[in-house]
């Protein structure tokens, strides 16, 4: 079965602390792995993707394919950096690209 | 704004109401999605199109739900006799389909049906 789960719903972190969200999936071939985000009254938006392998304000995610993880990292939480974060999942390559299955979320909350 | 458009934002409609939602996409993008998100969830797949063409449709899309992109552009999402359980955020997406997949999400539609 396709699945992506994000095992906490809420965390809560104080600022300038390492924030870690958790992601793992289930998908029976080579999946593309994203994370989006949701700011307060924005719409969702990509944080960053796994081919890109690059850092989004001062967020990355490596894909570690023996644990079928994709855990979300920070350094040092800063206060804007408080969300929802969607991990989710597609297929590769033009012809599977077509949906993408979302985990259920984490809401990260940065303390003061 | 460039990005992807929705209306309306807020529906609210009695029971065995018919709904329409309209989508509209970053223009020239040639893939364009619909999902549904109910509360403390992710977004769920419902229905893609590339181009006119209706490609894939969820189980989650009875018979009670239509969707249309009859010139390739924006997009209606329709449902008939509406049922408590409708009541959801109906957002829509595009992308450029290009390899990649990525997809830009517009403000969705809330649907609250009474």
């Amino acid at each position: 079965a396709q699945r992506v789960t994000q095992p906490e719903k809420l965390l809560s972190v104080f600022k300038g602390a390492p924030v870690e969200l958790k992601c793992n999936y289930s998908y029976s071939g080579s999946p593309e792995l994203f994370w989006y985000v949701q700011y307060s009254r924005q719409r969702l938006q990509l944080l960053l993707r796994h081919i890109s392998r690059e850092s989004i304000k001062g967020f990355t995610a490596d894909l570690n394919k023996g644990e079928t993880s994709f855990h979300l990292k920070k350094p040092f939480a800063q206060e804007e950096d408080s969300a929802m974060y969607y991990c989710a999942l597609s297929g590769r390559g033009y012809s599977s690209a077509s949906k993408i299955i979302f985990g259920s979320g984490t809401r990260l909350s940065i303390r003061p | 704004d460039t990005g992807v458009s929705q209306d309306p934002r807020h529906k609210i409609t009695k029971r065995g109401q018919n709904v329409t939602f309209r989508c509209d996409p970053i223009s020239e993008h040639n893939r364009l999605y619909w999902y549904r998100q109910t509360l403390g969830q992710g977004p769920e797949f419902l229905t893609y199109f590339q181009n006119e063409a209706q490609l894939e449709k969820s189980r989650l899309l009875s018979d009670r739900f239509s969707a249309e992109r009859p010139k390739g552009s924006f997009s209606t999402l329709e449902i008939q006799r509406t049922e408590q359980g409708d009541s959801a955020m109906y957002l829509c997406a595009s992308s450029p389909g290009t390899l990649g997949n990525e997809q830009f999400f517009g403000p969705g539609t809330r649907l609250t049906v009474l």
